[in-house]
């Protein structure tokens, strides 16, 4: 089983609706969850955390679900310019701070 | 604010040739990773430094991959010999704190690797 696992997609959908992704991961031991953006030919960037608790950030809400070990975010109110991959990142836990990248899921929104 | 500072931004080089891959992490920065991302393999960690020290370099591929930290604002991660599977993008990123925060990683807009 790889470390972090995403569906590639591609997710098309209209404007305006909402698509929701899901990430597993291996290692329980993990503690620091994220999401990343990146957008064509460019670097990732930090779109944001995961807490425990969940949390939201405008139409972004990312939730983690420690007893099945998977981490979601959902899109609401889609936009032409949330296109881009979306990339899962765990840490890998026991300790130690490494960061491990999901391989991504593409959205596609349009008109 | 600087970002982090990747050096060159494309190169495109002949089988067999060295390669050599530059980075400045942020000012202030304390950890150092370099990735590389292809289509086929997605983002793959090579090589982790906290306080210039190479932590985990488990994802280098072969002896033919090297990478140095000789101060806190300069890296490098050097091919030789290339070869053509060796094409992707080569990623540096940086980030504050002590291993276990999970503090933001910062990433570098990458260095552009072909080889023929």
């Amino acid at each position: 089983r790889k470390e972090v696992e995403q569906d590639p997609g591609p997710f098309n959908v209209p404007e305006g609706a909402t698509v929701a992704f899901n990430c597993t991961y291996s290692n329980s031991a993990s503690q620091s969850f994220f999401w990343y953006r990146q957008d064509c030919r460019k670097e990732p960037k930090l779109l944001m955390s995961v807490y425990s608790s969940g949390n939201e950030d405008g139409r972004f809400t990312a939730q983690l679900n420690r007893a099945s070990q998977y981490i979601s975010l959902l899109i609401r109110d889609s936009k032409l310019s949330d296109s881009a991959t979306y990339l899962c990142v765990v840490n890998r836990g026991g300790g130690s701070y490494i960061p491990t990248f999901g391989r991504g899921t593409s959205l596609i929104v349009h008109p | 604010d600087a970002g982090v500072i990747q050096s060159p931004r494309h190169e495109v080089t002949e089988m067999g040739q060295e390669v050599t891959l530059r980075c400045k992490p942020i000012s202030g920065h304390n950890s150092l990773f370099w990735y590389r991302q292809t289509m086929m393999r997605g983002l793959e960690l090579l090589i982790y430094f906290n306080n210039n020290v190479p932590i985990d370099d488990s994802g280098m591929p072969e002896d033919r991959f090297s990478a140095k930290m000789p101060n806190a604002s300069f890296s490098t991660l050097k091919i030789q010999p290339s070869e053509p599977r060796d094409s992707a993008v080569y990623f540096c990123a940086s980030s504050w704190g002590q291993p276990v925060s999970g503090n933001t990683i910062y990433f570098g807009e990458g260095s552009w690797l072909t080889v023929v």
